[in-house]
């Protein structure tokens, strides 16, 4: 089966522009997340979203928002964008509501800030 | 709140074995176990609930202490393939679906 696809998989930006980032998870899965990775800093959680509900959200400026669609694909929205938000975005998807299933990870969306 | 994790880094031969430890502040309902080579994603390596049960998969092993809230994660017999970042993700029983995850261990196995 199709794994997670996140697009784009590289976006150069402009400080003080905004950015859209896509994640399609696996079919079937009803929850996607959305991680901030940066060198030392491991994998910083931004939000969580099941059946098309922002359940759970990270410590990250109101400038990071998301929405989930009806057939599970989600959206991560970066407004006024700063140097520091340069990372690779990572998406993941899970088929359950509790924790006991593995998250599926996309390859990632790497955005640069300039 | 991001669980801890030791060592930052480890450096093995083929064939030593090493142990990475991921510890909570907090009550924890599931620790996950992920690694992630360099320009990949990170991929599944397990799930411990709570309960203290003993999972494994091919050489590496996992455990999960909750009394402690601590989980070990153990590579035994390492091979070259193990190397990558190794990171644990945690859930809570009241936020499900909020997996955290540490800053990660970086292995490195030489021959």
């Amino acid at each position: 089966k199709a794994g997670v696809t996140q697009t784009p998989r590289y976006l150069i930006k402009t400080r003080g522009q905004q950015v859209t980032l896509s994640c399609s998870p696996i079919s079937g899965h009803r929850s996607v997340s959305w991680y901030q990775q940066t060198p030392g800093q491991g994998l910083q959680f931004l939000f969580e979203y099941f059946s098309e509900t922002q359940r759970n959200k990270g410590n990250f400026p109101g400038r990071f928002s998301g929405r989930q669609f009806s057939n599970s694909r989600s959206e991560m929205n970066v407004s006024t964008l700063e140097l520091g938000d340069s990372a690779l975005y990572l998406c993941a998807s899970s088929i359950s509501a509790s924790g006991n299933t593995e998250a599926f990870f996309g390859q990632g969306t790497r955005l640069t800030v300039v | 709140q991001q669980p801890v994790q030791s060592p930052q880094a480890v450096i093995l031969r083929e064939g030593e074995d090493a142990v990475i430890n991921c510890s909570s502040s907090k009550a924890l309902y599931s620790v996950h176990w992920y690694r992630q080579k360099h320009g990949e994603a990170p991929i599944f390596l397990m799930i411990l609930l709570k309960g203290g049960e003993q999972k494994g998969h091919d050489k590496i092993s996992a455990s999960f202490n909750e009394k402690k809230q601590q989980s070990s994660l153990y590579l035994t017999a390492s091979q070259l393939s193990y190397s990558g970042t190794y990171f644990c993700g945690t859930e809570r029983a009241d936020s499900w679906g909020k997996l955290q995850f540490g800053a990660g261990t970086q292995v490195v196995v030489t021959p």
